[in-house]
């Protein structure tokens, strides 16, 4: 069984960099087939796509968010991780980390991480 | 940009049908995902491609997307099926486009 779970600081203040790492087991991140997703979701909203990262390094991003976002690898760790730079209070959010699946089936988010909050604040 | 436009509230009575739309520009000519949140949870995948049901969800739920508005049906509405329902779909290969989200209240 897939398991995703993001790690973090909780609390970022305004103007620094947001850094949260997700961690996939059960699973290689390091095989073709997926997209290593970031999502988040800001209190009681909609849920809003951040970008992804493919196992070869190729990233995509939200324009709106692409001046200020890194999406990363760690192959040895089975891991991915995110960068959010400059953030504000707008940035408060929950971060979801999610695989995006495609096969001969079609093409999904099959797999989800619990979420964490991130609040930024002084 | 691409959008994808749900209504913010669908109420159903027990055992009835509920209907929730998505609509955008062509969408029938891309694939849609529904996904279930229930509070202070993640979501969970119930449609994809359309109208596909991943292992393990009920056969109440179906999909279909056609012209401008994919459609998730759920026949026979249980209230464990109170939830916030969001359609996604891929706006060129790139490029991941979540509606803003449909309240199902079963009352």
């Amino acid at each position: 069984q897939v398991q995703l779970q993001e790690s973090g600081p909780g609390l970022v203040k305004p103007s620094q960099t947001l850094s949260l790492t997700c961690t996939v087991s059960g699973g290689s991140i390091s095989i073709g087939g997926y997209y290593w997703n970031w999502i988040r979701q800001h209190p009681g909203k909609g849920l809003e796509w951040i970008g992804y990262i493919y196992y070869g390094g190729s990233t995509y991003y939200n324009p709106s968010l692409k001046s200020r976002v890194i999406i990363s690898l760690d192959k040895s760790q089975n891991q991915f991780s995110l960068n959010l730079s400059s953030v504000t209070a707008a940035d408060t959010a929950v971060y979801y980390c999610a695989r995006d699946r495609y096969d001969s089936s079609g093409r999904r988010f099959d797999y989800w991480g619990q979420g964490t909050l991130v609040t930024v604040s002084s | 940009s691409y959008e994808l436009t749900q209504p913010p509230s669908v109420s159903v009575s027990p055992g009835q049908t509920a209907s929730i739309t998505c609509s955008g520009d062509q969408l029938g000519d891309k694939y849609a995902c529904w996904y279930q949140q229930k509070p202070g949870q993640s979501p969970v995948l119930v449609i994809y491609q359309d109208y596909k049901r991943p292992s393990g969800i009920p056969e109440r739920f179906s999909g279909s997307n056609s012209g401008n508005t994919a459609t998730l049906t759920i026949s026979g509405t249980q209230a464990m099926d109170e939830a916030d329902y969001y359609c996604q779909a891929w706006d060129s290969s790139t490029s991941v486009i979540f509606g803003g989200g449909t309240k199902l209240t079963v009352l």
